[in-house]
């Protein structure tokens, strides 16, 4: 069946450190890729999607890539702040059908 | 635009109780999903709901049922609850029209106590 594996936390960095979390997918169709960011007692916001192979999803200085030939859509970004620690879900969904989610990774920014 | 909403925020319930968890999609979305989150996991699919009708379901015994009014809200009922069941129940909206991303947006959460 469909399924996400993200890496597995916690991380920690340091303020304007360069982030990656790896996350890896199978599915028998071509879902729509997303990340989601969930902060301390919230739901789950919408940092960024795509919607087909090598399109590349940006937002508030994140960015992830759909890489079909390596199942992939790692997060990246260049500089994190304290404002970024939150914990990160990646998850896949096609249209009229679920999303299946990773198991999150947890992300601490240190001053 | 009020976004996804969800009532209670916060519940406490017995083992054996019933619960009733209610859902108000944002603007202009017609598809409701529910999902479960366990601490320290991530959202498992519970099921959706288009037109008053369950179109997708998952994992989760005939105790978790809902329900979709005309209004596009919807309601997730819990009967004979476990401690197993204690988690934030999460409820997310979407419009279902082609060429979409199938965007789903979050409500804030249930967080369902059960003792």
């Amino acid at each position: 069946g469909d399924s996400v594996t993200q890496m597995e936390g916690p991380v920690t960095l340091s303020e304007e450190a360069f982030l990656t979390i790896n996350c890896t997918y199978t599915a028998t169709g071509y879902p729509s890729l997303f990340w989601y960011v969930q902060y301390p007692g919230e739901g789950l916001q919408l940092l960024l999607k795509a919607t087909k192979a090598d399109d590349k999803g940006s937002n508030k200085g994140f960015e992830a890539t759909y890489r079909k030939e390596t199942t992939s859509f790692h997060l990246e970004k260049g500089s994190v702040q304290v404002s970024d620690s939150a914990v990160y879900f990646c998850a896949q969904g096609a249209r009229n059908e679920k999303l299946t989610f990773g198991t999150g990774t947890r992300l601490t920014i240190i001053p | 635009d009020a976004g996804v909403t969800q009532s209670p925020t916060h519940l406490i319930k017995t083992r054996g109780q019933q619960v009733t968890l209610r859902c108000s999609p944002k603007s202009g979305h017609d598809t409701v999903s529910w999902y479960q989150q366990a601490l320290g996991q991530g959202p498992q699919f519970i099921f959706q709901y288009y037109e008053e009708e369950e179109r997708q379901r998952g994992n989760f015994p005939d105790r978790f049922s809902g329900h979709q009014f005309p209004n596009y809200s919807s309601e997730l009922n819990v009967n004979a609850l476990l401690l197993g069941d204690s988690a934030l129940y999460l409820c997310a909206s979407s419009l279902d029209e082609a060429g979409s991303a199938f965007e789903q947006f979050f409500g804030p959460g249930t967080r369902l106590t059960v003792l």
